[in-house]
C-alpha cells in the first residue's frame, strides 16, 4: 500500500481566515513533505520533516505554518494567505530523507484544492 | 543548485505507436531519477525510477535510460493507450528533494 490521504480535497478561504491541511500515510515512512503545485508548473519544495523535526524549509512565507504531531501525520496551517498562493497543496512521503536504496521513492497524496479570494 | 531541463513540452502519438520524453540534469552528484505521472485532478504518480549504478530499468511498455556521462536520462512508452495521456514529470533529487522538470503533456488518439 503507496496511499497517501490528504483532507480536505477543496478549500476556499478568505484572506483573513485561518485553516488547516492535513495529511496521513501508514507505510512507516519517517520523512514527509509539503510541495505547492500551481497550474501547468511542476511541484515546488515548501518543506521537508525527517523523524518528525523540520529538516527543509524552502523559505516559505510565515504565513504557511507546518506541523508534523507524529511520524503518521503532517499538517499545513494557513493564516492570512494572499490570492497567490491558490494552488494545490501536495502532500509527500518517503522511507526516510537519502541513505538507503529505497528511501527516496516519494509517494504524494492527491492534493489539496485551495482558493483563496 | 540542481536544475533539470525536460523536452518536449507537448507530444501527440498515435495509439500503439512509442512516446519518449528526454530530461538532462545539471548535478552530477545526483543519482536517483524519477518519473511521475499526473493525470488532471490527482497528484503525481510513481511510475518509474532509476538509480545511478543502473543504465536501464524496465516495467512493461514502460523503459527509463540513464546516461550519466551526459547527465541525461529519458522515458520510453511502448504501444501507447489513450489511457497514457497525462503529464510526465522527470526529476533529480538534490540535497533529498526532488527537483522536477517542467513536464510534458502526452497525448494519446485512438
Amino acid at each position: 500500500d503507496t496511499e497517501v490521504t490528504q483532507t480536505p480535497k477543496h478549500l476556499v478561504m478568505g484572506m483573513t481566515n485561518k485553516k488547516s491541511l492535513k495529511c496521513e500515510q501508514h507505510m512507516g515512512h519517517r520523512a514527509m513533505y509539503w510541495y505547492k503545485q500551481k497550474a501547468k508548473k511542476p511541484p515546488e519544495l515548501m518543506f521537508v520533516y525527517s523523524y518528525e523535526k523540520l529538516s527543509i524549509n524552502e523559505s516559505v512565507p510565515s504565513r504557511f505554518s507546518p506541523e508534523c504531531p507524529n511520524s503518521s501525520l503532517l499538517n499545513l496551517h494557513l493564516h492570512a494567505l494572499q490570492p497567490e498562493d491558490s494552488a494545490l497543496y501536495l502532500c509527500a512521503s518517503s522511507q526516510a530523507i537519502g541513505g538507503l536504496a529505497d528511501s527516496y521513492e516519494q509517494y504524494f497524496g492527491p492534493g489539496t484544492r485551495l482558493t483563496v479570494t | 543548485g540542481e536544475n533539470v531541463e525536460q523536452h518536449p513540452s507537448t507530444l501527440s502519438v498515435q495509439e500503439g505507436d512509442s512516446a519518449v520524453i528526454k530530461c538532462t540534469y545539471s548535478d552530477s552528484a545526483s543519482n536517483y531519477f524519477p518519473w511521475y505521472k499526473q493525470e488532471l485532478g490527482k497528484g503525481p504518480q510513481l511510475i518509474i525510477d532509476i538509480r545511478s549504478n543502473v543504465g536501464e530499468k524496465k516495467d512493461q511498455r514502460i523503459a527509463v535510460t540513464l546516461n550519466k556521462t551526459a547527465k541525461h536520462f529519458s522515458l520510453h512508452i511502448t504501444e501507447t493507450q489513450p489511457e497514457d495521456s497525462a503529464v510526465y514529470f522527470c526529476a533529480a533529487i538534490h540535497r533529498t528533494a526532488l527537483i522536477f522538470g517542467k513536464g510534458t503533456t502526452l497525448s494519446v488518439s485512438s
